[in-house]
């Protein structure tokens, strides 16, 4: 079965500093994976993700993640954080035992002080 | 940029009624979908639907549950009797294709409260 971990709740970083959010992930086909960020009273919010190709994908937000296949990891990261990106983030990948099913961490909660 | 919108935001019912939430997905998107997150918990998956049925559901969505399209724009999800646990934030999804490539957008969801 497929799955997704985020072994952090919660990451806190200083404005201006580098951040990373961390998941790792078990996959039994290609791994297609998504970040998706939840703002307060918001939706889910795709991010960006990774099909194939360059190991490191760029999204929304000055937001990147790294793919690394050997690690079985995907990073979420952003070489310099803003307060405004203060939320909740999510990994997720898509379920190769379904047709159309997305699984979801439990997501960690990125708080950024100013 | 398109966006899948969700009515209502909040809904409060008594246990026992029955609920309605509505989702319009994104304009050119075939392919619909509805998950919910328990209050501190995971998002999880309820169903996936395209050209008119259900192609896939998951254990939780059982009889209680159904999903409708009734015109070109609404996605609906119906819950027939709602119990304690089905509080819960409800999330519509669209899609463009079938693709497992194919990125999944989300409404804002409807936070359902059954007393």
């Amino acid at each position: 079965a497929q799955s997704v971990a985020q072994p952090e709740d919660q990451v806190n970083v200083a404005e201006g500093n580098p951040l990373t959010v961390k998941c790792t992930y078990s996959v039994s086909g290609n791994p297609y994976l998504f970040w998706y960020v939840q703002y307060p009273n918001r939706g889910l919010q795709f991010l960006l993700k990774y099909i194939t190709g360059d190991n490191l994908v760029k999204g929304s937000y000055g937001f990147e993640a790294e793919f690394n296949k050997s690690q079985t990891s995907f990073h979420l990261k952003k070489p310099s954080a803003l307060v405004s990106d203060s939320a909740l983030y999510f990994c997720a990948v898509r379920d190769w035992d379904s047709a159309s099913k997305i699984i979801f961490g439990s997501g960690t909660r990125l708080s950024i002080r100013p | 940029e398109p966006e899948v919108t969700q009515t209502p935001s909040h809904q409060v019912t008594q246990m026992g009624q029955e609920v309605i939430l509505r989702c319009v997905p994104i304009s050119n998107h075939l392919y619909f979908y509805w998950y919910r997150q328990i209050l501190g918990q995971k998002v999880e998956f309820l169903v996936s639907f395209y050209n008119n049925e259900i192609s896939e559901k998951s254990e939780i969505f059982d009889d209680q549950f159904s999903v409708e399209r009734p015109d070109g724009s609404n996605f609906t999800l119906k819950i027939r009797s709602t119990k304690l646990e089905d509080s819960a934030m409800y999330f519509c999804a669209s899609s463009g294709g079938p693709s497992e490539q194919e990125t999944q957008y989300f409404g804002p969801g409807t936070r359902l409260l059954v007393l």
